[in-house]
């Protein structure tokens, strides 16, 4: 069965970077796209990015564009996520999910199916 | 950015009662829409992809319908364990947007 496995709960301080990871099993991993979603205590889910796996490309939310760098590292099926320059604001839960891009005739559809458990990183001084 | 407004924010319900919950986006996404539950302290899970198509596993008495603009997720007959919150999801531009949650609270 598809299973994503995140790393656990990080404690960084302002200006700091955190590196989370997510490893996936059950599928073949480079056939299918990492997103990273997060989302603060008690309010609703930011979308941050995507990478393909097999190609490395990535696409990043605007809002993050320059603090956030999606790699993955195919011989053990794991996909990361760096958040950098760290402010108390980055204080969330932080999720990753297997991307489906479905194309035909040009056209592309795209769904998030299955999640990771999630990663609570508190920034805090 | 395609903006995900939910309706209601909050819905209290009795169970076996029918809820409907909307998303309305800002501009056309086809049937690029997708629905998720998300229990406390839990990870979102897909329901419905594409609208209208049940995802696998998820019981049938969790449907969904639209397109374009106007979206509805729709529980028949609600079990205690539906009470969490429920977000709409768009994908089909960039970036990916999630409208703002509907939780369910079950009487």
């Amino acid at each position: 069965q598809v299973q994503l496995v995140q790393s656990g709960a990080e404690v960084k301080k302002p200006g700091a970077s955190v590196k989370v990871s997510c490893k996936a099993s059950g599928y073949t991993f480079t056939s299918y796209d990492i997103n990273w979603v997060r989302q603060a205590t008690g309010q609703g889910l930011e979308w941050m990015g995507w990478m393909n796996p097999n190609s490395g490309n990535t696409g990043y939310a605007q809002k993050f564009q320059g603090r956030v760098t999606m790699t993955r590292n195919t011989s053990i099926t794991t996909a990361y996520m760096e958040l950098s320059s760290l402010r108390s604001e980055d204080t969330a839960v932080y999720y990753c999910a297997r991307g489906v891009r479905t194309c035909s005739g040009g056209n592309c559809l795209y769904l998030s199916d299955y999640w990771g458990q999630g990663t609570l990183v508190t920034v805090s001084s | 950015e395609i903006v995900l407004t939910q309706s209601p924010d909050f819905q209290s319900v009795t169970p076996k009662e029918k809820v409907t919950i909307t998303c309305r986006a800002s501009q056309s996404i086809g049937t690029s829409l997708h629905w998720y539950q998300q229990k406390p302290d839990q990870s979102p899970k897909l329901l419905i992809k594409y609208a209208s198509q049940s995802f696998s596993g998820v019981p049938s008495r969790f449907s969904g319908s639209g397109s374009g603009t106007d979206f509805t997720l729709t529980i028949n007959s609600l079990e205690a364990e539906d009470a969490a919150t429920y977000y709409c999801h768009q994908s089909s531009s960039l970036p990916h947007t999630f409208g703002q949650g509907t939780k369910l609270e079950i009487k």
